[in-house]
């Protein structure tokens, strides 16, 4: 069965810092990897997901099939940044994902 | 508000009782899932509908479990005789059909007394 881990319940940094957020993952297959964002308050929405290749609001991330890594970074922390964030997986063909369970970024000024 | 919408938005039950939830999709969405998320834990899929089609269901969904989507359009999700461990939040989430990006509700946050 797949499997999502992300090992840091909480990343605190200062405003202007660089942020990387872990995500591996356990898959034999080829999934689809998805980052997800709950910002206070607000319902989950999808940041980015790794076949689109692109930036959102500075936040990159790239799948390494070797290590079965998507961790998701960004070059310099935003105080709006501060969010839990969680990685995402589905197999081929399926709909259905699976969560990790999530990490707390915390942006300080 | 044209994103997911869920109701209600909390729903306070003794052990034993039995509770319905809805889910009402984004209206161009064929596809409706039901996750749950307990504490300090990301949620996890219960089940999925594609139209009114019941395509997959997790085995966390016990037979205490049901969800319907009789139309194609809003979905209910039942849990009957609760157990306090049914707490937890209730997230529905719709996507269109050429791609996966799920929508989520606000969810519906269930506590068993």
């Amino acid at each position: 069965a797949q499997r999502v881990t992300q090992p840091e319940k909480l990343l605190s940094v200062f405003k202007g810092a660089p942020v990387e957020l872990k995500c591996n993952y356990s898959y034999s297959g080829s999934p689809e990897l998805f980052w997800y964002v709950q910002y206070s308050r607000q319902r989950l929405q999808l940041l980015l997901r790794h076949i689109s290749r692109e930036s959102i609001k500075g936040f990159t991330a790239d799948l390494n099939k070797g290590e079965t890594s998507f961790h998701l970074k960004k070059p310099f922390a935003q105080e709006e940044d501060s969010a839990m964030y969680y990685c995402a997986l589905s197999r081929p063909g399926r709909r259905a994902l699976t969560f990790g369970s999530g990490t707390r970024l915390q942006v300080q000024p | 508000d044209t994103g997911v919408s869920q109701d209600p938005r909390h729903k306070i039950t003794k052990r034993g009782q039995n509770v319905t939830f809805r889910c009402d999709p984004i209206s161009e969405h064929n596809r409706l899932y039901w996750y749950r998320q307990t504490l300090g834990q990301g949620p996890e899929f219960l089940t999925y509908f594609q139209n009114e089609a019941q395509l997959e269901k997790s085995r966390l969904l016990s037979d205490r479990f049901s969800a319907e989507r009789p139309k194609g359009s809003f979905s209910t999700l039942e849990i009957q005789r609760t157990e306090q461990g049914d707490s937890a939040m209730y997230l529905c989430a719709s996507s269109p059909d050429r791609a996966n990006e799920q929508f989520f509700g606000p969810g519906t946050r269930l506590t068993v007394l």
